[in-house]
């Protein structure tokens, strides 16, 4: 049974650049994870950011970016805004029938 | 617009059934695929089941297989997931999410089911 595994919680400055990062106990993810990216804020529900690695949404701003960076998919945040603050959780799809999320990364901008 | 409305949540007995109903509009229901996806309070998002849009292709989670079954009726635009032996653990709030686009492009707003004695 695979394990995605996200950072518990990162911190970033008004204005600083940080990175979140989705690994599988699997091994390496790559593009045929097609991973996805959301962000939830307290009370609301989770809005995709990014998809297939690092495709956008209309909605997604431009400061988020997706990649794969270093056996990892990675979610980098650049400029950020005290707004960005929420929780952020990776998705990988193992096989057309299953979807695993990570444990989501509390994101604080101070 | 498009929009997910989540019904049928509630406190059940362990052992117990429930059915969740999710009401859609604003998009042709019948074209797109669904999932219910959960989130037990203050943890993280569990995807739970995956409809196509003709309901001919299901999956399920590990942890729902045999207990839980997803269904829609696309005359009524609605997508359901009946739920029986509920645990103490499937205590969560129950989202459905579209795949209109892509995996999740738009959510409910989510309904509480508590399975409590």
């Amino acid at each position: 049974q695979a394990v995605v595994t996200q950072e518990p919680s990162l911190t970033v400055s008004p204005g600083g650049t940080v990175t979140l990062t989705c690994d599988s106990s699997t091994g390496a993810v790559t593009s045929g994870h097609y991973p996805y990216w959301f962000q939830q804020k307290p009370g609301q529900a989770p809005r995709t950011l990014i998809y297939d690695t690092s495709n956008k949404h209309s909605w997604t701003p431009a400061r988020f970016s997706g990649s794969l960076l270093g056996g990892k998919a990675a979610l980098t945040l650049s400029g950020a805004q005290p707004e960005d603050e929420a929780d952020y959780y990776c998705l990988l799809s193992f096989g057309i029938a299953r979807k695993l999320f990570g444990g989501g990364t509390k994101l604080t901008v101070l | 617009e498009v929009q997910l409305v989540e019904s049928g949540g509630g406190l059940v007995q362990p052992g117990g059934s429930l059915r969740l109903s999710c009401a859609a509009s604003g998009f042709t229901f019948s074209n797109y695929e669904m999932n219910w996806v959960r989130q037990a309070p203050g943890k993280g998002l569990e995807w739970v089941s995956y409809i196509s849009g003709s309901g001919t292709t299901i999956y399920y989670a590990d942890s729902v297989r045999g207990r839980f079954t997803i269904s829609r009726d696309n005359a009524k635009n609605s997508l359901y997931l009946q739920m029986i032996s509920l645990r103490a653990e499937d205590t969560a709030l129950y989202y459905c999410a579209s795949e209109i686009r892509t995996f999740g492009d738009y959510w409910g707003q989510g309904i509480l089911v508590t399975v409590s004695s």
